[in-house]
């Protein structure tokens, strides 16, 4: 059976701030990585996600994140926050060969003024 | 392209009560998943067809919840009867695949009074 654990219920950032969002995970398998995001009142919309290759993974919105296979962990970063970065951020694995996905208790960011 | 979508967005029930949601996939998407969302968690996967057939139920509280998704495109999940803990949101999502990325619909919030 495979895990999510994303530390932290809730970060306030002020705006212009970085921000991260750890996210650690158990499986006894290989996995995929993802990262959705949940806007207020809307349904949840993939980030970014890691299947292969570079460890490092990007989103169009300046998002980004890295896997570390010996640490078990897939932790989102963003250098310098918006105001309308204010959302939940769920990390979640599936298998490599399949894609039911495990979400993690989600994040919430609060972007301030 | 047309999203997931999803009726009705909101629904309001007295528990022992029946309800009854809807889901229409991306056109062409063989994989559809029902995912229940506790208010303060990560969603949780109930169903998963591959085109009309079940590939995994393994978390559907089966004395009260059926789904089914004749014909491989839309989708009904039913609750009867309703519990108090079985106030949520219910998202849909589907793939192309079952490897693929998963898109989710916007939601139905329901309140068991």
């Amino acid at each position: 059976a495979q895990s999510v654990t994303q530390l932290d219920s809730q970060v306030p950032v002020f705006e212009e701030a970085p921000v991260e969002l750890r996210c650690n995970y158990s499986s006894s398998v290989s996995v995929y990585l993802f990262w959705y995001v949940q806007y207020p009142n809307q349904g949840l919309q993939l980030l970014l996600k890691y299947l292969s290759g570079s460890t490092l993974v990007e989103s169009i919105n300046g998002f980004e994140a890295e896997f570390n296979k010996s640490q078990t962990s897939f932790h989102l970063r963003k250098p310098s926050v918006h105001i309308s970065d204010t959302a939940e951020y769920f990390c979640a694995v599936s298998k490599a060969a399949g894609n039911k996905l495990t979400f993690g208790g989600g994040t919430r960011v609060l972007v301030k003024p | 392209e047309a999203g997931v979508a999803q009726s009705p967005r909101y629904k309001i029930i007295e528990k022992r009560q029946s309800v009854a949601f809807w889901c229409n996939p991306i056109s062409g998407h063989a994989t559809l998943y029902w995912y229940q969302q506790i208010l303060g968690q990560g969603p949780k996967l109930l169903i998963q067809f591959q085109n009309n057939g079940v590939v995994d139920d393994s978390q559907l509280p089966k004395d009260r919840f059926s789904a089914e998704r004749l014909k491989g495109v839309d989708s009904t999940l039913k609750i009867q009867p309703a519990k108090l803990e079985d106030s949520a949101v219910y998202l849909c999502a589907s793939s192309g695949t079952s490897r693929d990325t998963q898109y989710f619909g916007p939601g139905t919030r329901l309140t068991v009074l």
